[in-house]
């Protein structure tokens, strides 16, 4: 079964600094999907990056990008010039390429201090 | 991009009555549809696989008879809660695929008094 491991309950950067939020995963596929959610104090789910398996070029969104080590099957998250509303819940997933369901990593919460 | 709504976002009923949530794809079609349920400061757990025209598929240790999933169109899902009881008292987020993506609703908060 594919799992997938978030190791850092709880994170904290100050305004403008950078952050990493860490996430491995354990699969015996060749073709999957890892995500980064995003989850505000309203819940709402909001997808922040995805990386496919197949590309060995991380994924960049902005202020977000991916350090994917697909050997180590590790997956994390970077945030440059973090702002307040960066705060949130972190959620690392996977999808194989098949099967349409997302495994989620138990989540990080991100705090964000002046 | 896609949208996914969910109703209501917030429900209150009597221990024993039965809830209905409805979860619908605003702009496209969903053929798959998925119900998590998330308990305070924890992940999403996934509950059932909703097909459109099938059964739905439920993960080990959810009671398929007391979460009934409904999946009539391609644009909506429906999660009934029956003879509901306190520690049903959770919030249920739908999600929908579309391509490789998921979009979720914005989830229902349930308590059961």
């Amino acid at each position: 079964a594919q799992t997938v491991t978030q190791s850092q309950p709880e994170m904290s950067v100050q305004e403008a600094e950078t952050v990493t939020l860490s996430c491995t995963y354990d699969t015996s596929e060749s073709d999957y999907y890892l995500f980064w959610y995003k989850q505000p104090p309203s819940r709402q789910m909001i997808l922040v990056i995805r990386q496919e398996a197949y590309k060995q070029q991380n994924a960049t969104e902005n202020r977000f990008s991916v350090n994917f080590q697909k050997a180590a099957k590790s997956f994390s998250l970077k945030i440059s010039d973090s702002q307040l509303g960066d705060a949130a819940m972190y959620f690392c997933a996977y999808r194989t390429g098949t099967a349409s369901k997302l495994t989620f990593g138990t989540g990080t919460r991100l705090q964000v201090t002046l | 991009g896609a949208v996914v709504s969910q109703h209501p976002s917030r429900v209150i009923c009597k221990s024993g009555t039965s809830v209905k949530i409805e979860c619908r794809s605003l702009d496209f079609q969903a053929t798959t549809m998925f119900w998590y349920r998330q308990f305070p400061k924890q992940s999403l757990m996934l509950m059932a696989t909703s097909n459109e025209g099938s059964k739905a598929t439920y993960e080990q240790g959810v009671e398929k008879d007391k979460f009934l999933i409904n999946h009539a169109s391609l644009t909506l899902s429906t999660l009934t809660v029956t003879s509901a009881h306190p520690e049903d008292s959770s919030f249920y987020i739908c999600s929908a695929s579309f391509g490789t993506e998921a979009f979720f609703g914005q989830g229902t908060r349930l308590t059961v008094v």
